[in-house]
């Protein structure tokens, strides 16, 4: 049972360096998410998607960019890292959100944590 | 917008104790929904309880219940008996439906509960 896998789990990098995020899920879920979280401000959604090919901005989506090729993955991307982004990186994923569905939790990863000197 | 509110930014709790971990919310939308969230120091999210705008009962999962009050808009975790490995941080967080039935989580700061032997 892999569930959320993310991948790296660590990673530091330096101001202007460009990385991607990989996230995959195995529950042929329709709906992924990325968050951030930062200390003592809990977790905010930077991007989801629900399905296939389709991508959507959240709270914070600034200095990001995200792919979903297939529905089993979801990339974060970030082109020009800088020190502000600095966090820990949660990626989940949902099923289908209609009817009984609205009461499914959202399944995380294991987090990224991402250090931008 | 809605917002939630965690009031506790930590706890400690005698082991066997029961403990409630308290989250007040507003919204304006009649129809959300309430989770809470789990995180120990390795730092995954694990889901542990669900609770919708239209149930009637109080939501209980094991030694895990909600104890939700529409009126007073606040949905507390209650800890029943607990265990040293409760000791994490809890995080509340509300459902917002977004277009096409995403499911944007607004999170609360978190409550890190220690439990002392």
């Amino acid at each position: 049972n892999a569930g959320v896998t993310q991948t790296p789990k660590f990673r530091v990098l330096k101001t202007g360096q460009s990385m991607t995020l990989l996230c995959a899920q195995d529950m042929n879920h329709e709906y992924m998410y990325w968050y951030r979280q930062d200390p003592g401000m809990g977790l905010r959604l930077i991007h989801y998607s629900v399905g296939e090919g389709t991508t959507a901005k959240g709270e914070v989506p600034d200095g990001y960019n995200v792919s979903r090729l297939k529905k089993q993955n979801f990339l974060l991307g970030l082109e020009s890292a800088a020190p502000s982004q600095t966090s820990v990186y949660f990626c989940a994923s949902s099923p289908t959100q209609t009817g009984q569905g609205l009461n499914q939790p959202q399944h995380f990863g294991d987090g990224t944590r991402l250090s931008i000197l | 917008a809605q917002k939630i509110t965690q009031t506790q930014p930590g706890m400690f709790v005698q082991e066997k104790e029961a403990v409630t971990l308290d989250c007040t919310y507003d919204t304006s939308d009649p129809s959300y929904g309430l989770f809470w969230y789990k995180q120990p120091s390795s730092g995954e999210m694990i889901f542990l309880i669900y609770q919708g705008s239209y149930d009637q009962q109080n939501a209980t999962e094991g030694r895990y219940s909600l104890n939700f009050q529409k009126a007073r808009k606040s949905a507390n975790l209650v800890i029943s008996a607990s265990q040293l490995g409760d000791s994490a941080m809890y995080f509340c967080a509300m459902r917002e439906v977004y277009i096409q039935g995403a499911q944007k989580l607004v999170f609360g700061q978190g409550t890190r509960l220690t439990i002392n032997p």
